[in-house]
C-alpha cells in the first residue's frame, strides 16, 4: 500500500512571496491533516478535512493560509505572503476517519 | 502551560540500555495515547497506541499511561543505534474529531 506523498520536498522562497503544498493522501482514508512542525517543536494541526469539508481549521492563520481538498482525494496548502515565521516542515497526514494518523515525509519550507 | 510536556533531551546512551521516555499532560480529558518515532528528514511513524490507563508491549517497546497522574511512559529495551530517533508523544481527547496534540519531542541517541 503507498504512503502518504508530499511535494515538494523542499522548497526556499523569500519573504512576501506564495508557496504551495501538495498531499497526496492513502488510497481510501477518508480525514485530511495538515500540520506545521518548527523546529525543535511537536507537529501542531492546522487544518482537518473529513473528505471535502473543513472539519477544525482553528490554528489556521487565515489571512495567510489557505487549503482545499477537491473530490475528497489530494489536498493543497498555500501560503501568501509568506513570513520569516512560516519556515518549517509542512506535514500532511490521513486516516480512515478520525483513528490511526499515517504521515508523510513533509515539505521543509524555509523563507527567507 | 502547554497541555503536553515533554522533555526535548537529548538522550544518550550506549547500546543495549533501557530507555525511558516520559510526558505530561493537563487535559484530564484526554483518553487516547500515542508515541511516534521521527527519524531525521522524515514524518511521524505511529510506534505505540494505547487507550486509557494501563500497560501495551509490543517487542522491545513498552506503553504505560498512568492517567491519575497524568503521566504516560514509553520504555525500549536493549535499545540499538537503529533507534536513534526524536520520540513525540501524542494524546487526544475521545470523539471523532477531536484533535491530536504532540509534545515536543525527545532526541534519542543510541550509540554503539
Amino acid at each position: 500500500e503507498a504512503g502518504v506523498a508530499q511535494s515538494p520536498r523542499y522548497k526556499i522562497i523569500e519573504k512576501r512571496q506564495s508557496v504551495a503544498f501538495w498531499c497526496n493522501p492513502i488510497s481510501g482514508h477518508a480525514t485530511l491533516y495538515w500540520y506545521q512542525q518548527i523546529l525543535g517543536q511537536g507537529p501542531k494541526l492546522l487544518i482537518q478535512f473529513q473528505n471535502n469539508g473543513v472539519v477544525d481549521d482553528s490554528q489556521l492563520p487565515k489571512d495567510r493560509f489557505s487549503a482545499e481538498r477537491l473530490k475528497g482525494v489530494d489536498s493543497t496548502l498555500k501560503i501568501q505572503p509568506a513570513k520569516l515565521e512560516d519556515s518549517a516542515v509542512y506535514l500532511c497526514a490521513s486516516s480512515r476517519m478520525a483513528d490511526t494518523q499515517y504521515f508523510g515525509p513533509g515539505t521543509r519550507l524555509t523563507v527567507l | 502551560q502547554k497541555e503536553v510536556e515533554q522533555d526535548p533531551g537529548p538522550l544518550s546512551v550506549p547500546e543495549g540500555a533501557i530507555v525511558s521516555l516520559n510526558c505530561t499532560y493537563s487535559n484530564s480529558a484526554f483518553q487516547y495515547f500515542m508515541w511516534y518515532r521521527q527519524y531525521s528528514r522524515k514524518g511521524p511513524e505511529l510506534l505505540m497506541y494505547t487507550y486509557s490507563s494501563g500497560n501495551k508491549e509490543d517487542g522491545r517497546f513498552t506503553a504505560q499511561v498512568d492517567k491519575s497522574s497524568k503521566y504516560i511512559s514509553l520504555f525500549i529495551r536493549d535499545s540499538q543505534p537503529s533507534d536513534s530517533a526524536t520520540y513525540l508523544c501524542a494524546m487526544r481527547a475521545s470523539g471523532g474529531y477531536n484533535k491530536l496534540i504532540f509534545g515536543a519531542g525527545t532526541r534519542l541517541a543510541v550509540h554503539p
